[in-house]
């Protein structure tokens, strides 16, 4: 089945660094890829996702490359702010239905 | 309003009580999921219903039973809490079974004393 590997568990960065997050997964049939924030308090929301079929996507400040050769996606965050701060999970597509999160990124950013 | 909402949002009991946690989407989809967040922000998925069918039900003690009167909603009772049940739980709902985009409620904390 399924497995997906995210790093790091942690990460702190000052405000207006770039902060990168990767996940890794098993399945090579695997065609879609998205990343979801947990802000204190509150449930996963989507922010990004990306298909197979492309090997980059932006959305303004947020990105997400897609190495199928390796296996791996990363989520890029430029020029990060307060509010960036949360928890970021990566997600392998449904496997009988179940989507597999990775084990979670706490992201602090320091003014 | 709330997409996916859940009550309560806090809950404080002792070992050996049963609690339940309600669950409604108004988003009109088919398939809604039970996920629980350990203390460690993991997120494991614990049951899903599709169209009020139970079609995921992952290795969960029996002591934890899931409901789902209509497709918009979904509740999960627990029986005989044990203070390893103490986590956040969180609903979700796609618009189809597989569906890739999953919309989550705000979570329920569970306290067992």
């Amino acid at each position: 089945g399924e497995n997906v590997e995210q790093h790091p568990s942690t990460l702190s960065v000052q405000e207006g660094d770039s902060a990168v997050i990767k996940c890794t997964y098993s399945d090579s049939a695997s065609n879609y890829f998205p990343w979801y924030k947990q802000e204190l308090g509150k449930g996963p929301q989507l922010i990004i996702d990306i298909r197979s079929n492309v090997g980059e996507k932006k959305d303004q400040r947020i990105a997400v490359t897609l190495n199928k050769t390796a296996k791996h996606f990363s989520l890029h965050i430029t020029e990060t702010q307060p509010e960036d701060s949360a928890v970021y999970f990566c997600a392998a597509p449904p496997l009988g239905g179940k989507l597999i999160f990775g084990q979670g990124t706490e992201l602090s950013v320091k003014p | 309003d709330t997409a996916v909402s859940q009550t309560p949002k806090y809950l404080v009991t002792q070992m050996g009580n049963d609690k339940s946690i309600k669950c409604e989407q108004n988003l009109g989809h088919d398939t809604m999921y039970w996920y629980k967040q350990d203390s460690k922000k993991f997120l494991k998925i614990m049951f899903s219903y599709n169209n009020k069918e139970l079609i995921i039900n992952e290795t969960v003690p029996n002591r934890f039973s899931p409901k789902s009167p209509d497709k918009a909603h979904l509740n999960l009772h627990i029986n005989s809490l044990e203070l390893g049940d103490s986590a956040v739980y969180f609903c979700a709902s796609s618009q189809r079974s597989g569906a890739n985009v999953l919309t989550f409620g705000a979570g329920s904390r569970l306290t067992v004393l």
